[in-house]
């Protein structure tokens, strides 16, 4: 079954800072992968995808995550953070085999400090 | 366009009373429909998901159930409400034709049971 770890509950990075927030995934093959940020009491928007080709892919807002296979993992970065990204950010997998299922990890907490 | 529209948007309901969340998706046919629910310190835990009329996928059993009377309609309902029931509930469809794990979230409708 496929499952998503973020280790990382909450973090806190002053604004102007770089940040990078963790997600590491369990799946057989490559799946698909994906990060969403969600404002509060919000829907989620979906901030960058990975499906295949390119290992860095680049996102909304000046997002980035980078996909490492050997490390079964798919980092968000982001070199300089603004207030406003402060919000909650969920890493998601796909069954690219066609079982239209999306696992999400249970989300990093991000606050910004002046 | 298309559009995802969920219902109510705040419910505060009592310990065995009935529930009925309402999506609904415009603009898309034959998308694949789900429910996530939201608990605080959980991260998103898929519910249901739905890949077409009738055809339902539950992942965690529960006192929830859910149908899909329509296309593009998606109802999460419950007999009888659980403490444990609280949450935030979130609706959400990707494509079904060309899956790519991509989803379009709704608001949220956010259940308090009493």
């Amino acid at each position: 079954a496929q499952s998503v770890t973020q280790p990382d509950i909450h973090i806190t990075v002053s604004e102007g800072a770089s940040l990078e927030l963790r997600c590491n995934y369990s799946y057989g093959a490559t799946p698909y992968l994906f990060w969403y940020v969600q404002s509060p009491g919000q829907g989620l928007q979906l901030l960058l995808k990975y499906f295949s080709g390119d290992t860095l892919v680049q996102g909304i807002k000046g997002f980035e995550a980078e996909f490492k296979r050997s490390q079964s993992s798919f980092n968000l970065r982001k070199p300089s953070v603004h207030w406003s990204d402060a919000a909650e950010y969920f890493c998601a997998v796909g069954d690219p085999g066609g079982y239209q299922k999306v696992t999400f990890g249970t989300g990093t907490k991000l606050q910004v400090i002046p | 366009s298309q559009t995802i529209h969920q219902w109510p948007a705040t419910l505060v309901q009592p310990v065995g009373s009935p529930l009925s969340l309402e999506c609904t998706v415009e603009g898309t046919s034959n998308p694949n429909l789900y429910w996530y629910r939201q608990a605080a310190g959980r991260g998103l835990q898929l519910l249901f998901y739905s890949v077409g009329i009738g055809q339902i996928s539950s992942e965690v059993p529960q006192n929830l159930s859910a149908s899909r009377p329509q296309d593009r309609q998606f109802i999460l309902s419950s007999k009888k409400l659980l403490l444990s029931d609280s949450g935030f509930y979130l609706c959400a469809w990707s494509g079904l034709a060309d899956f790519t794990g991509e989803l379009f979230f709704g608001e949220g409708s956010r259940l308090t049971v009493l």
